[in-house]
């Protein structure tokens, strides 16, 4: 079975440039997340998807962020104007189900944002 | 308070001993508790799931599950320097299914 793709792995950009993460989950699982994780801390929920409509995106900052997942498949994770403060890890998890199933994260994306 | 706290460590161990990692969740109607294991540098693996109250083992690894305290954890037999990592204790929302994660215990064990 393959897992999660993510692309790219890392990506330096400079204060209030574009950027845009890729990710495909496992073949079949409805439900995809993206998650921000900061050096020392967890991962912290951004967007919750479950086939192509949006589940929970409560702490998703709305006014630089943005997601999709066309087809429910896919989904690109965009931010414009990136700040310093969203430099992260990018992870892309995708699971069989809603509810008590474990995550398979993708390899993640490291942001700089210099 | 936090949704899920874990001791940030860094817990160290010998090689053999007993790694005993702790989790507390402030839900009362969690229902299931997930364990990973994330490497220096890599994303996070799912490594156990406990369900019920009690103890879950797989392994060298042992979940143990106590719902009326809202504490679970994570013991690690005869640890291995390759177990040397951050564990992160996730609990999911009941409803959505996304899960909540602790900031991690990192483990490091010493040959």
């Amino acid at each position: 079975e393959a897992g999660v793709a993510q692309s790219p792995r890392y990506k330096i950009i400079e204060k209030r440039q574009s950027v845009a993460f890729w990710c495909n989950p496992i073949s079949g699982h409805a439900t995809l997340y993206w998650y921000q994780q900061i050096l020392g801390q967890g991962p912290k929920l951004l967007i919750q998807f479950q086939n192509n409509g949006v589940v929970d995106d409560s702490q998703l900052p709305k006014d630089r962020f943005s997601a999709e997942r066309l087809k429910g498949v896919d989904s690109t994770l965009k931010i414009q104007p990136a700040k310093l403060e969203d430099s992260a890890v990018y992870l892309c998890a995708s699971s069989a189900g809603r509810v008590g199933y474990g995550y398979t994260f993708g390899s993640g994306t490291r942001l700089t944002v210099v | 308070q936090k949704e899920v706290e874990q001791n940030s460590g860094p817990l160290s161990v010998p090689e053999g001993a007993i790694a005993s990692l702790n989790c507390t969740y402030s839900d009362r109607v969690s229902q299931s508790f997930f364990w990973y294991r994330q490497y220096s540098g890599k994303s996070p693996e799912l490594i156990m799931s406990i369900y019920s109250n009690g103890d879950k083992e797989d392994g060298r690894f042992t979940a143990q599950l106590n719902k009326a305290s809202q504490y679970v954890s994570l013991l690690i037999r005869d640890s291995q320097p390759s177990d040397s990592a951050t564990y992160l204790c996730a609990v999911p929302n009941t409803n959505a299914g996304k899960s909540t994660f602790g900031d991690g215990t990192t483990l490091t064990v010493k040959p």
